[in-house]
């Protein structure tokens, strides 16, 4: 019962261009989203996040968009670096203190 | 001065064996969480505890204890190893998950062999 969803598991960009990461998620109840990094060898680091009353949030080159209605959200990194190179977690969170994570997508930026 | 450390980092060990996860967190969260990456490599939650008692515990085999013996620790006792116990297990620390999201460890990676 996989209710967060990273159905890519890997991506590849050239470095400067934008990096687009999505995330789908089944639970009505989940209210709250956030975005993890994670590098090899390392646990993984809280990114970004955005709360169910919006529909963007934006944090330098990150940004992250919420469909609620399909819900969707996505992950938008501009201009991309060889240092995002890592995994990505999307997670979700509703009135219990619990994250639920994806599987990650692995993005690769290409030098 | 690591937020949340565990110890030890990689851990190999025989089928059948008893083995412990030392997890401690130096920030004050109130809330801490053991967490299983499998070999799909979700993320999934064991465990967690909110000042030193047990919140959630999800199905997992009760060879897995959980053990608090304060706010700053969490411990992970394991006994009977099996192979599919396998995966990397991590720990991690919140004031709140909902609005500051975790502060994760760097993980142990346990082998079954």
């Amino acid at each position: 019962d996989q209710q967060v969803k990273q159905n890519s598991p890997s991506l590849s960009v050239q470095e400067g261009r934008i990096s687009i990461l999505n995330c789908d998620y089944t639970n009505s109840m989940f209210d709250y989203f956030l975005w993890y990094k994670k590098y090899p060898a390392e646990g993984p680091t809280f990114l970004i996040s955005i709360s169910s009353i919006k529909d963007k949030n934006e944090d330098g080159r990150f940004t992250v968009f919420l469909n609620k209605s399909a819900k969707h959200l996505s992950l938008h990194i501009v201009p991309s670096q060889p240092g995002d190179s890592a995994v990505y977690f999307c997670a979700a969170t509703g009135s219990a203190r619990q994250l639920t994570f994806g599987s990650g997508t692995q993005l690769t930026v290409l030098p | 001065d690591t937020a949340v450390s565990q110890t030890p980092k990689y851990l190999v060990t025989q089928m059948g064996n008893d083995k412990s996860i030392k997890c401690e967190q130096n920030l004050g969260h109130d809330t801490m969480y053991w967490y299983k990456q499998d070999s799909k490599k979700f993320l999934k939650i064991m465990f967690s505890y909110n000042n030193k008692e047990l919140i959630i515990n999800e199905t997992v085999p009760n060879r897995f204890s959980p053990k608090s013996p304060d706010k700053a620790h969490l411990n992970l006792h394991i006994n009977s190893l099996e192979l599919g116990d396998s995966a990397v297990y991590f720990c991690a620390s919140s004031p709140q998950a909902r609005v500051y999201g975790y502060t994760f460890g760097s993980g142990t990676r346990l082998t079954v062999v």
